[in-house]
């Protein structure tokens, strides 16, 4: 089955500290990977996207990049800001469905 | 804002009561699809609609129904509601059946007591 693995949280960083989340998924077939972040009392918001291998998703600093070899797509950020203290998703869609399998979030806490 | 609204923000109802979760998608979306996200279980995929019809189906129990109207608002009924049944349902939406970018509301908080 479809299944997103990402590392356990919280991860703690100072201001401007480089981030990255590890997130690897297995899926049958070649599914379009996203990460989706989750500010605290707020829904679901798309923060990138990548839809097949070498593709790189990037937005607000943020970046991830689709590497089927290794079937990851981790996010990185090379320098934080508190307000980037959030709960960050991983997900993939598979080819001919359209539910989203998400991991079971990381949570991100950036001190000044 | 995604766009995509939801209505109540909570609810607070005691157990075997029956509850109607409403949204509506962004303007132009076709797809709406139901989202559950809990403290054991994390985000999981209850069910779709498309154009007001279901389109595919994920964890959803049998006491939980769904449908999407012709304005394309869809309601999420959750009958005989138990203790594990409290979460955070979201609902998010996508330009047509096949869009791999689903844009999320701000959910539904249900606390069952």
């Amino acid at each position: 089955g479809n299944s997103v693995t990402q590392m356990e949280g919280p991860v703690t960083l100072s201001e401007e500290a480089f981030l990255t989340i590890n997130c690897t998924y297995t899926a049958t077939g070649y599914p379009s990977l996203f990460w989706y972040v989750q500010y605290p009392g707020e829904g679901l918001q798309l923060l990138l996207k990548a839809t097949k291998a070498d593709d790189k998703g990037s937005n607000k600093g943020f970046e991830a990049t689709y590497r089927k070899e290794t079937t990851s797509f981790h996010l990185e950020k090379g320098s934080v800001q508190v307000s980037d203290s959030a709960v960050y998703f991983c997900a993939l869609i598979n080819t001919g469905f359209q539910k989203l399998v998400f991991g079971t979030g990381t949570r991100l806490l950036v001190s000044p | 804002d995604s766009g995509v609204t939801q209505t109540p923000k909570h609810l607070i109802t005691a157990t075997g009561q029956r509850v109607t979760l409403r949204c509506s998608p962004r303007s132009g979306d076709l797809s709406v699809y139901w989202y559950q996200q809990s403290l054991d279980q994390g985000l999981q995929f209850l069910i779709q609609y498309y154009n007001g019809e279901e389109r595919a189906k994920g964890n959803i129990l049998e006491r939980f129904s769904a449908q999407q109207f012709p304005d394309l608002h869809s309601e999420l009924n959750l009958s005989s509601l138990e203790l594990g049944d409290s979460a955070l349902y979201f609902c998010a939406s996508s330009r047509d059946r096949s869009s791999y970018e689903q844009y999320f509301g701000p959910g539904t908080r249900l606390t069952v007591t």
